[in-house]
């Protein structure tokens, strides 16, 4: 079955570094999904990247899917202690109605 | 809107008793999911409806049972719990279809079964 992975698992930085989570699926996507979790929070919808090479930014996260809509990232610019929390990428295989398969999710930690 | 709300929020069980977890959602969405998250292993998804009427079996059914009472409520069932339900279930909901088909997720319920 298709598979998303996520890279890295965890990762603690120092308030102000910059901060990048990857997400590889096994299969072509149609789209994909990011959310944030807060600890002890559910997830919440952050974006959705549709197009080939897509690149979209809110304030300071910038999300990339790669040309072949295998791949995706999620940078961050000068984290705060408000970025805290797991970052998860959600691939969806076919344009019309399927689920939403997740990576493991990456954690981050800010240091202030 | 309450948006999706969940019952109960935590929950102590022994093995082989069952209990049922309750969803409802005010957003008139079509779809509705079941996940849990257990430590290091993402969202996995149990079961899903994609609309009123229907169910099928996700990527982890086994040990689950759900019933999609109406379009607003969405149930998951263990009929006889095992320690390895141990878990944060959350349910979801999305309209499905429409750009960008967001999934909006309830608190969650935190299960323990001893």
């Amino acid at each position: 079955g298709q598979q998303v992975m996520q890279i890295p698992q965890y990762q603690h930085v120092q308030e102000g570094e910059d901060f990048t989570t990857y997400c590889n699926s096994s299969t072509t996507l149609s789209n994909i999904q990011w959310y944030k979790q807060r600890p002890g929070g559910h997830p919440v919808f952050l974006i959705q990247l549709v197009k080939s090479g897509e690149v979209k930014k809110q304030k300071r996260l910038t999300f990339q899917f790669g040309e072949a809509k295998k791949n995706s990232s999620l940078h961050i610019t000068a984290t705060q202690t408000t970025d805290v929390g797991t970052y998860f990428c959600a691939g969806r295989k076919w344009s019309g109605y399927s689920t939403l398969t997740f990576g493991k999710g990456t954690m981050l930690l800010v240091s202030p | 809107n309450a948006g999706v709300t969940q019952t109960p929020k935590f929950q102590v069980l022994k093995t082989g008793q069952s209990m049922t977890l309750q969803c409802a959602q005010d957003m008139n969405h079509n779809s509705m999911y079941w996940y849990r998250q257990d430590p290091g292993m993402g969202l996995r998804l149990i079961y899903y409806s994609a609309s009123e009427g229907t169910t099928d079996k996700g990527e982890v059914p086994n040990g689950y049972n759900v019933s999609r009472l109406n379009k607003r409520e969405f149930s998951l069932r263990l009929e006889s719990a095992a320690p390895s339900q141990t878990s944060v279930y959350f349910c979801a909901s999305s309209v499905a279809g429409g750009p960008p088909d967001t999934q909006y997720f309830g608190p969650g319920t935190r299960l323990t079964v001893l």
